[in-house]
């Protein structure tokens, strides 16, 4: 284990519903960070914080709102998806966020099936 | 501008043979390089990374990876494979400035068979 868990494993939600993905680390880190893996396609980075605070916010779909309520929590608040956001959910942490500070690690992910 | 390229999307490697795949990338400077690797329903796990000084940079499970400059090159590699070597693995780079997160390749799936 990583030492980062993620909740739910496995998701399945409507269109119109709402729900949320949590992310918890357990290593004093202090950066944590959303990917969405889809098939056939690079890991694509999401949100990132550091110190609680948004630093990258990479053109997402306000569909997707994360929350950082302090450094060791992480959720990724979901409305209204579309079946193209499918896909499996991956939260990272890491110590900082400048270079060798940065080695991530990640949770087990979220696999999300959106009908 | 940052950038990963991993040009196989799998390789296949006999079991007992070495193996290597293959990562070129494109920063401004000098990079920091990571290779992940992911294994099936879980999520990626670290193995190696290059920060500065020997170019030979050494991970866990026997891997290594070989930072050349001149080249743009960082290849993973192992002298012996194992079958429970077959996963997924992600080359990653970052350039030392600015505050850009980390740059994943497309992947590369290794398949070692028995």
């Amino acid at each position: 284990e990583t030492g980062v868990t993620q909740t739910p494993r496995h998701l399945v939600m409507g269109m119109t519903n709402k729900k949320s993905l949590k992310c918890e680390q357990h290593l004093g880190h202090n950066a944590m960070y959303w990917y969405k893996q889809s098939a056939k396609k690079p890991l694509e980075l999401m949100f990132v914080y550091s110190l609680e605070e948004r630093v990258e916010n990479n053109s997402v779909p306000s569909r997707f709102s994360p929350e950082c309520p302090n450094s060791s929590h992480l959720f990724l608040h979901l409305h209204t998806l579309q079946p193209e956001d499918s896909a499996l959910y991956l939260c990272a942490s890491s110590r900082g966020t400048s270079g060798e500070q940065e080695t991530q690690y990640f949770g087990p992910g979220t696999r999300l099936l959106v009908l | 501008a940052q950038s990963v390229a991993q040009p196989e999307d799998q390789v296949n490697v006999a079991e007992g043979n070495p193996l290597t795949v293959k990562c070129t990338y494109s920063v401004s400077g000098n990079p920091y390089l990571f290779w992940y690797v992911q294994y099936p329903n879980r999520g990626l796990q670290f193995l190696l990374k290059y920060i500065t000084g020997d170019n030979l940079v050494k991970g866990s499970y026997g891997f290594e990876a070989e930072f050349n400059k001149s080249q743009t090159s960082f290849h993973l590699k192992k002298p012996s494979a194992l079958v429970s070597d077959s996963a997924l693995y992600f080359c990653a780079v970052r350039d030392r400035t600015g505050r850009r997160a980390l740059t994943f390749g497309s992947g590369t799936r290794l398949q070692v068979q028995p």
